[in-house]
């Protein structure tokens, strides 16, 4: 069945270091999300993608979906300490009716 | 809008008690999830429903039941609540399918002594 892995489960960084979390797929998938969920509180979705080899930004987060659309990529410059949380990836594959959830990536940021 | 509202906040049970936790959204949205998270864990899927009236398993449905009379609500019910319930349960609404964003609820923390 449909497997993904999101790699690191922990991150630990100091303000102004870069960080990136991968999500990784079994199967080819028709398109991911990204959500973060701040401690204490709920996921938020960040943003989708569904195009082999897409590229988004948004301020200092960039997103990658990988050309075989098997994998994908979140990447902060210059972590705040309002990055911290929990980052999940969440996919979509062939004719699942329902996302499969990454198990996310913890971030912490020492100031 | 209110979005996705879910009561209560917090809920202490003790083992063998039923309760319901509630969710209700304004949004229109057909698709309604049920969500548990443990500690450090990501989300697992209890049941979800693709309109009123539909309600299908997730990954770990047992120990609980849902109904969907309405578009608006979707509430879980606890039967002999057990220690290994204890979790923040999330509701979350989408548009049209599973695969279109989903908005979350605040969440019900709850925990069986």
């Amino acid at each position: 069945g449909q497997q993904v892995m999101q790699i690191p489960q922990y991150q630990h960084v100091q303000e102004g270091e870069d960080f990136t979390t991968y999500c990784n797929s079994s199967t080819t998938l028709s398109n991911i999300q990204w959500y973060k969920q701040r401690p204490g509180g709920h996921p938020v979705f960040l943003i989708q993608l569904v195009k082999s080899g897409e590229v988004k930004k948004q301020k200092r987060l960039t997103f990658q979906f990988g050309e075989a659309k098997k994998n994908s990529s979140l990447h902060i410059t210059a972590t705040q300490t309002t990055d911290v949380g929990t980052y999940f990836c969440a996919l979509k594959a062939g004719n699942n009716r329902k996302l499969i959830w990454g198990l996310g990536t913890s971030l912490a940021v020492n100031p | 809008n209110a979005g996705v509202t879910q009561t209560p906040k917090f809920r202490i049970l003790k083992i063998g008690q039923s309760m319901t936790l509630q969710c209700a959204q304004d949004m229109n949205h057909n698709y309604m999830y049920w969500y548990r998270q443990d500690p450090g864990m990501g989300l697992k899927l209890i049941y979800y429903s693709v309109g009123a009236g539909i309600t299908d398993k997730g990954e770990v449905p047992n120990g609980y039941n849902v109904s969907r009379s309405t578009t608006e609500d979707f509430p879980l019910r606890l039967e002999l609540a057990a220690p290994s319930q204890t979790s923040v349960y999330f509701c979350a609404s989408s548009l049209r399918t599973s695969t279109d964003t989903q908005y979350f609820g605040p969440g019900t923390r709850l925990t069986v002594l």
